[in-house]
């Protein structure tokens, strides 16, 4: 299996733009988590599905982020207008049906820069 | 309520040396226990995990063991070398299914 995908790898954009990053989990998996990373705060949980169902968004920092997913083999996070603060490296995950208590295989990551 | 603790960093150590990063705890009821390694640009990976009390989890000559009643998870090594330069993560799950992650502890091994 290619393992967790995510893309882009790297973004820059402007303040005020929307910025949508993609998440293809591991095939099987029926949880998908995404994870916030900074030096500030280090690593933050953002939300996660199961079954393509958000079970818990309560780490979404406010209502300029949203995130889907459609189907069992694609996710977004969207951020709209995205702002300095954004900037970070978001972390999209997947596990096995048991969740939390299995491996999370983790994507390798899409450095967000908001200028 | 459910939250994880380690040492903070950096740690610095030189090649072949003994590493311990100490981890504890706080959950109600038996959660399971991990350590996950993240590597200069990459996401994060399991290094190993355990289940109950008393068990041993182990990987690549790291060892932690999952002590009740000291609410304690500490990852150790008998000598590290460069290429175990990274951030450590310390994390549990509790009943539900989110993984609690603890803040990270880079670790720098000097050649």
């Amino acid at each position: 299996d290619a393992g967790v995908i995510q893309s882009p790898r790297h973004e820059v954009t402007e303040m005020g733009q929307e910025v949508t990053l993609r998440c293809k989990p591991i095939s099987g998996h029926d949880y998908l988590f995404w994870y916030r990373q900074t030096m500030m705060r280090g690593l933050e949980l953002l939300i996660y599905f199961n079954n393509n169902v958000p079970i818990d968004d309560s780490g979404m920092p406010e209502d300029r982020f949203s995130a889907k997913m459609p189907n069992a083999s694609f996710s977004t996070l969207k951020i709209q207008p995205s702002e300095p603060r954004d900037s970070a490296v978001y972390f999209c995950a997947s596990s096995p049906p048991r969740g939390g208590r299995e491996t999370q295989y983790f994507g390798p990551g899409t450095r967000l820069l908001v200028l | 309520g459910n939250s994880v603790t380690q040492m903070e960093g950096p740690v610095t150590l030189s090649e072949e040396a003994f590493l311990t990063i100490n981890c504890t705890y706080t959950a109600t009821g038996y959660p399971s226990l991990f350590w996950y390694v993240q590597y200069p640009g990459e996401g994060l990976q399991l290094l190993l995990k355990a289940t109950k009390a008393d068990d041993k989890g182990s990987n690549k000559g790291f060892e932690a063991t999952y002590r009740k009643e000291t609410t304690s998870f500490h990852l150790e090594k008998g000598s590290v070398q460069v290429s175990d330069s990274a951030v450590y993560f310390c994390a549990l799950t509790p009943r539900d299914d989110k993984i609690i992650f603890g803040k990270g502890t880079r670790l720098h091994i000097l050649p």
